[in-house]
Parts: C-alpha cells; sequence; structure tokens
C-alpha cells in the first residue's frame, strides 16, 4: 500500500495564477481533509469530505476548492493564488471521522510570489 | 486563540533529559490525539487517549488525559536524538466532530 500520496512535493505560483494540488489514498477511507501548516499556527482545516460526492468547509475554506468524484482521489484547487496561500498543504484520510486515525500525505510546500 | 494550545512552543534539551509538553483547553474533549512529525513528512499518530484520567504509555513516552478531559501531557523519559520532531496534540470537543490541531511543540534532542 503507497498509503497517501501527494503532488507536486513543491511548487511556486505567481499571484493570479490557479492550479490543483493531487492528493490519492489506496487504503479505501471514507473520510479525506485537506489541511495547511504556517509557522506556530498548527494545522488548520481548509475542506473535507466524508464520501464520494460529498464535501464541505473548514476552518481556512477561502479561496480554495474541492471534489471528491472518487473514493480515492481528493484534488485541492487553487483559484487564484495570493501570497497568504504560502504554506505547506497537507492531505489526510481515515477510516471515519471524529477521533479516528489520521493518515497523513508528506505535503506540498507552495510559494506564491 | 487557539483552542488547543500547547506549550512550551520550543524546547531544546540534552540526550538524557526527561521533558513534558502540555496540550490546554477551556473546552472538554470527548478524545485527544498525539502526533509526531519529522521534517518534510507529514505527522504520525502516536496515541489516542479518550477516557478522563487515562494514562497509556509507548516505550518511553507517557501520554496523560487530565480527569476534566480539558488538558494532556506527554512525558519523555531519557530523551534521545531520534525524538527530536514537531509534537502535536489534537482533540475532538464533546460539541462537535471535527479534529482540531494544537500549534505543536518543536522538540531537539540534541547528542
Amino acid at each position: 500500500n503507497a498509503g497517501v500520496t501527494q503532488t507536486p512535493k513543491f511548487q511556486v505560483l505567481k499571484t493570479g495564477q490557479s492550479m490543483t494540488l493531487q492528493c490519492a489514498q489506496d487504503m479505501n477511507h471514507e473520510y479525506m481533509s485537506w489541511y495547511r501548516q504556517d509557522p506556530g499556527m498548527g494545522l488548520r482545516l481548509i475542506h473535507y469530505s466524508v464520501g464520494a460526492g460529498i464535501t464541505d468547509q473548514g476552518e481556512v475554506p477561502n479561496g480554495y476548492n474541492v471534489s471528491r468524484s472518487t473514493t480515492e482521489d481528493f484534488p485541492l484547487r487553487l483559484l487564484s493564488a495570493a501570497p497568504s496561500q504560502t504554506s505547506v498543504y497537507f492531505c489526510a484520510s481515515s477510516f471515519a471521522g471524529g477521533n479516528s486515525e489520521q493518515f497523513f500525505g508528506p505535503g506540498t510546500r507552495l510559494t506564491v510570489l | 486563540t487557539q483552542l488547543l494550545e500547547q506549550s512550551p512552543q520550543f524546547l531544546s534539551i540534552q540526550e538524557g533529559e526527561n521533558l513534558t509538553v502540555y496540550c490546554n483547553s477551556s473546552s472538554v474533549f470527548s478524545s485527544l490525539q498525539w502526533y509526531r512529525q519529522e521534517p518534510g513528512e507529514g505527522p504520525v499518530l502516536l496515541v489516542t487517549v479518550v477516557t478522563g484520567g487515562e494514562v497509556k504509555k509507548l516505550k518511553r513516552l507517557t501520554f496523560q488525559f487530565g480527569d476534566a478531559r480539558k488538558d494532556s501531557s506527554l512525558h519523555i523519559t531519557a530523551a534521545q536524538p531520534g525524538d527530536t520532531g514537531l509534537y502535536l496534540c489534537a482533540g475532538v470537543q464533546t460539541s462537535g466532530s471535527r479534529l482540531t490541531f494544537g500549534e505543536g511543540t518543536q522538540l531537539t534532542v540534541n547528542p
């Protein structure tokens, strides 16, 4: 099992550009989430999904879109990148919500100039 | 203001020393988790505590959930350089369903 995979590992964008961060898991988990990690702020939830076709907003959803067409994939789209979106992005999956163990991908380090 | 506040934010100690990291809140949690994150990687779950007063041990790591389920601590005995990393607590409030993370404690153990 590959677990949770994320691509790309690093990305540099100019302000206003759009891009999609890819996330896939092969554990047949229903729950998937996107977090951003900034220094001194821990992990903040952007969007999450409780199953294919179902998504919802987390703590910091503005400027991001998600979709969940399959159980395996949960891409995160930046519509018009801003310097404030410079961060490390982590995708996670879990068997269930609540206090189920979260399995994290290796992260994508994004810089917006 | 963070729902879960961790202290200290940074800790640098020598190999062999003991240390305690704290995770505090004014809210009640149905469970708390501790994760460890190494540079360039995602967090990995260490333990989940669900009962007030619960103590769990993982080799040299001891985790405790407060009696009122508002706080937790992580104690490491005889720290080793391999313990270096970012330690994150995360919890689910009794009034909610989503996992909330603290800001983390960056631990460095020097040989």
